[in-house]
């Protein structure tokens, strides 16, 4: 595609249920991000993949967050049993390779997420 | 450990002047990354610098890399309300494949 599709631009849920969120990379882009960014702050990086595998999941804020990657393509990013401090924008990109250097970063437009 | 300090964090100023963002680090870094943000979507990458001591610009945007690759600025010459947003520096390490973010600098240029 153009670029990286984000899916659902906003999600609002009740405390303690169940999100899920979709990332599509840059077609052919084989590292893939996920961030998460308070109102107006800086990025928190959550996990990475490099094709289908994340090597480390040590960036995901509690066992409530899990990460895959499907086909070297789409992502999902599923939090079970949210609270309110989930509430957050949460970003995902892609590059062509890993390792910022020569292969710059091209982020989604987020799913913003509001737990109530 | 906030490893990349960004000043200032919000800075408003009037259209036509100049201003400066810094991105200070103790650590040293392979190449750093600038971003924009504007509200509702993501950063954009707006320039990378690798060398130390390098010096890139876009129009009227100045970007500097530190001799010892442990420092960045970004220096905007006669400012523009379309360059209002959020700026954003990485650092890379090499050392591993995340990219080390900075706080974010906001800045509103009023017409």
């Amino acid at each position: 595609g153009a670029g990286v599709s984000q899916s659902p631009s906003n999600k609002v849920t009740e405390k303690g249920k169940d999100v899920e969120l979709r990332c599509d990379p840059i077609s052919g882009h084989t590292a893939l991000y996920w961030y998460r960014q308070s109102l107006g702050q800086g990025l928190e990086f959550l996990i990475y993949f490099q094709g289908n595998s994340a090597p480390d999941k040590s960036g995901l804020p509690s066992d409530r967050f899990s990460a895959e990657r499907t086909g070297g393509s789409v992502s999902t990013l599923t939090i079970q049993r949210t609270q309110q401090e989930d509430s957050a924008v949460y970003l995902c990109a892609s590059s062509y390779y890993l390792g910022a250097k020569g292969s710059p970063l091209h982020f989604g437009n987020g799913t913003r997420l509001t737990v109530t | 450990t906030q490893l990349l300090e960004q000043s200032p964090q919000f800075l408003s100023i009037q259209e036509g002047e100049n201003l400066t963002v810094y991105c200070n680090s103790s650590s040293v870094f392979s190449s750093l990354q600038w971003y924009r943000q504007e509200p509702g979507e993501g950063p954009v990458l707006l320039v990378t610098v690798v060398t130390g001591g390098e010096v890139k610009k876009l129009k009227r945007l100045t970007f500097q890399f530190g001799d010892a690759r442990k420092d960045s600025s970004l220096h905007i010459t006669a400012a523009q309300p379309g360059d209002t947003g959020l700026y954003l520096c990485a650092g890379d390490r090499d050392s591993n494949y995340q990219l080390i973010w900075g706080a974010g600098t906001k800045l509103i240029i009023k017409p």
